[in-house]
């Protein structure tokens, strides 16, 4: 109940293209889901984020699209650039009324944008 | 804004060996810091949450005695290996989230290789 599956593993899209990763989740008490971008040898940094009493959140070309009923939510990057070629990671964290803001994070998809 | 810094990036040292690694919010208070291990090609598996004033809390199947978490201040956790062995070899990720706030913000990671 407390996993978070992502997919694909992998990714390949052509400059310009869409792409997308889609993340499910079981645990209905989750209610903030955030994606992370990480390059090699770093960090995650954090991309976008979203709660369930929204459907879509867009910032630049990253959108999160989240589906409540099916308890799914997805990241799309549009016109996917050379420079997005990393491994991104999808997180689920429960309500606050839990006592802890802990991460449930995805398996992660290795994204790679062709020149 | 909401910068986390980790100290050292790489540290190498020999078995038997005990090594600390810093996590410091740069720009916020965190009452709760986060220590992530990496494998390559990994996710991130949650080690410890660090609680300011408090001890900190292990997930399952982690040896509280072999990483000692110490919170001492509302910017800073330190992350003790203790007697590391070359299975510790790994990538050691702090997180934060500014107090009470959701959103955790890593740091850049400390490479630690055991001889």
């Amino acid at each position: 109940q407390q996993q978070v599956k992502q997919s694909p593993q992998s990714l390949i899209v052509q400059k310009g293209g869409i792409s997308i990763i889609n993340c499910a989740y079981e645990n209905t008490a989750f209610d903030y889901f955030p994606w992370y971008q990480q390059f090699p040898g770093k960090g995650p940094a954090l991309l976008i984020a979203i709660r369930p009493d929204v459907s879509e959140k867009k910032e630049g070309r990253f959108t999160i699209s989240f589906n409540k009923s099916a308890k799914q939510f997805s990241l799309h990057i549009m016109d996917s650039q050379p420079g997005d070629s990393a491994t991104y990671f999808c997180a689920a964290s429960p309500a606050r009324g839990s006592g802890t803001y802990k991460y449930i994070f995805g398996t992660g998809t290795r994204l790679k944008v062709l020149a | 804004g909401a910068v986390v810094s980790q100290h050292p990036s790489w540290v190498i040292c020999k078995s038997g060996t005990s090594v600390k690694i810093e996590c410091r919010s740069l720009d916020f208070q965190a009452t709760t810091m986060f220590w992530y291990r990496q494998f390559p090609k990994q996710s991130l598996m949650l080690m410890a949450t660090s609680n300011e004033g408090s001890k900190a809390t292990y997930e399952q199947g982690v040896e509280k005695d072999k990483f000692l978490i110490n919170h001492a201040s509302l910017t800073l956790s330190t992350l003790t290996v203790t007697s590391a062995h070359p299975e510790d070899s790994s990538f050691y990720i702090c997180s934060a989230p500014p107090r009470g706030k959701k959103t955790q913000y890593f740091g850049p990671g400390t490479r630690l290789l055991v001889l």
